[in-house]
């Protein structure tokens, strides 16, 4: 399958602080989404983006859409405790079909 | 609000035993996928049906089977679990393909 690469694997840091996640692939992707996954539970959905350079927000979150359809970008600004949890990427499997491949997550800590 | 709802949120069994993890949605959504989470391979596809009695393989489906004989329902089955199927699985279901609505997990333990 294809592989969505993302970054950092893991991040530690203070509550209030403004956190920056990304997500590469080798190929082009014509979809882009981010889910959240809060620990002990199943991902959920946080941003969808359709259209390459498409910025969207979601409260606290953005996520961008990068121009060269290789790449996305979500943000958090001023993190809270409950933003503790996984972060994954996800696209459309060989951009075809309803099956959905998945970076391996950002796991993300919040010190209050 | 989609509802997904896997059957048991815990399981332990002993090698050899086979296993059904069954998955239950309430949208009407054509699409069901099985997946399996691991700590720093985010979330790999086992297998995915269209339609019922429709499948297809994902990057991982040695060892697992499904059985979708109704629209709503969608089980995966591990013939002879071995350890190395210890996981989390979860199942997800969609109707137009990309935004998918998850379960709320099974950490399998096999022994």
């Amino acid at each position: 399958g294809q592989q969505l690469n993302q970054s950092p694997q893991s991040m530690f840091i203070q509550e209030g602080e403004d956190v920056s996640m990304n997500c590469t692939s080798s190929s082009i992707f014509n979809t882009w989404l981010w889910y959240k996954q809060d620990p002990g539970e199943g991902p959920v959905l946080l941003i969808a983006l359709y259209k390459a350079g498409e910025l969207t927000s979601n409260g606290r979150l953005t996520a961008q859409f990068g121009i060269t359809r290789k790449d996305s970008f979500l943000n958090i600004s001023a993190s809270i405790p409950s933003d503790v949890g996984i972060y994954f990427c996800a696209g459309p499997y060989n951009n075809a079909g309803n099956m959905l491949t998945f970076g391996g997550g950002t796991r993300l800590m919040v010190k209050p | 609000d989609v509802k997904v709802t896997q059957s048991s949120r815990y399981l332990v069994k002993r090698t050899g035993e086979k296993v059904f993890l069954e998955c239950v949605q309430d949208m009407d959504h054509e699409n069901m996928f099985w997946y399996r989470q691991d700590p720093g391979l985010g979330l790999r596809l086992i297998y995915f049906s269209y339609d019922v009695k429709m499948k297809e393989k994902g990057d991982i489906p040695e060892g697992y089977s499904v059985s979708r004989e109704k629209k709503e329902r969608f089980s995966l089955i591990l013939e002879s679990a071995s350890t190395n199927q210890t996981s989390m699985y979860l199942c997800a279901s969609s109707l137009w393909g990309h935004e998918a609505f998850f379960g709320q997990g099974t950490r399998l333990t096999v022994v």
